[in-house]
């Protein structure tokens, strides 16, 4: 079946610095790839998405390159704002009608001043 | 404006009592499903639903009972609740192919 990795967190940064969540991925055929982000108390939000091999999805500085070789859809950020301070998901989704998302376990962020 | 909005947001009860969630979305979409994320923030898929037809029922306690009565709603009616229910359950909906789907706020369900 499906499943995705991701790192365990919490990661601590300092504001300013360099992101990377890796998030690897197995899946049969041609899923699409998603990193969706919860921040406190609320729900979650799709943050950017890649729907083919080679595909980088980016939004709000955050980047992820779809690479089928290694199955990785690594997040990346050049530099974090205690804004950014939430729990990260990385997500598949199937290619069949009815498929749904399969999430990794989460990534919690923290960033400092 | 809210596309995706849940109630009720917090919801304390005692074990063994029924109870209900309600979800509504003004997206359009045809598609649309129930999450339990638990304290570690684990999400996992309970259910779905495609033009108010279940398309997907994972392993999940028969005291869960999901109903749709359009496509922009999908309530959760669980029975006999158990300590272990206490999560927060996520509606969500979707209507593209490439599966994007778009989340609720949760509800915080305690049982005591």
């Amino acid at each position: 079946g499906n499943s995705v990795t991701q790192m365990e967190g919490p990661v601590t940064l300092s504001e300013e610095a360099f992101l990377t969540i890796n998030c690897t991925y197995t899946a049969t055929g041609y899923p699409s790839l998603f990193w969706y982000v919860q921040y406190p108390g609320e729900g979650l939000q799709l943050l950017l998405k890649a729907t083919k091999a080679d595909d980088k999805g980016s939004n709000k500085g955050f980047e992820a390159t779809y690479r089928k070789e290694t199955t990785s859809f690594h997040l990346e950020k050049g530099s974090v704002q205690v804004s950014d301070s939430a729990v990260y998901f990385c997500a598949l989704s199937g290619n069949s009608g009815y498929s749904t998302l399969t999430f990794g376990k989460g990534t919690m962020l923290l960033v400092s001043p | 404006d809210t596309a995706v909005s849940q109630t009720p947001k917090y919801l304390v009860t005692q074990m063994g009592n029924d109870k209900s969630i309600k979800c509504e979305q003004n997206l359009g979409h045809d598609t649309m499903y129930w999450y339990k994320q638990d304290s570690k923030k684990f999400l996992k898929i309970m259910f779905s639903y495609n033009n108010k037809e279940l398309i997907i029922n994972e392993t999940v306690p028969n005291r869960f009972s999901p109903k749709s009565p359009d496509k922009a709603h999908l309530n959760l009616h669980i029975n006999s609740l158990e300590l272990g229910d206490s999560a927060v359950y996520f509606c969500a909906s979707s209507q593209n192919r490439d599966n994007e789907q778009f989340f609720g706020p949760g509800t915080r369900l305690t049982v005591l």
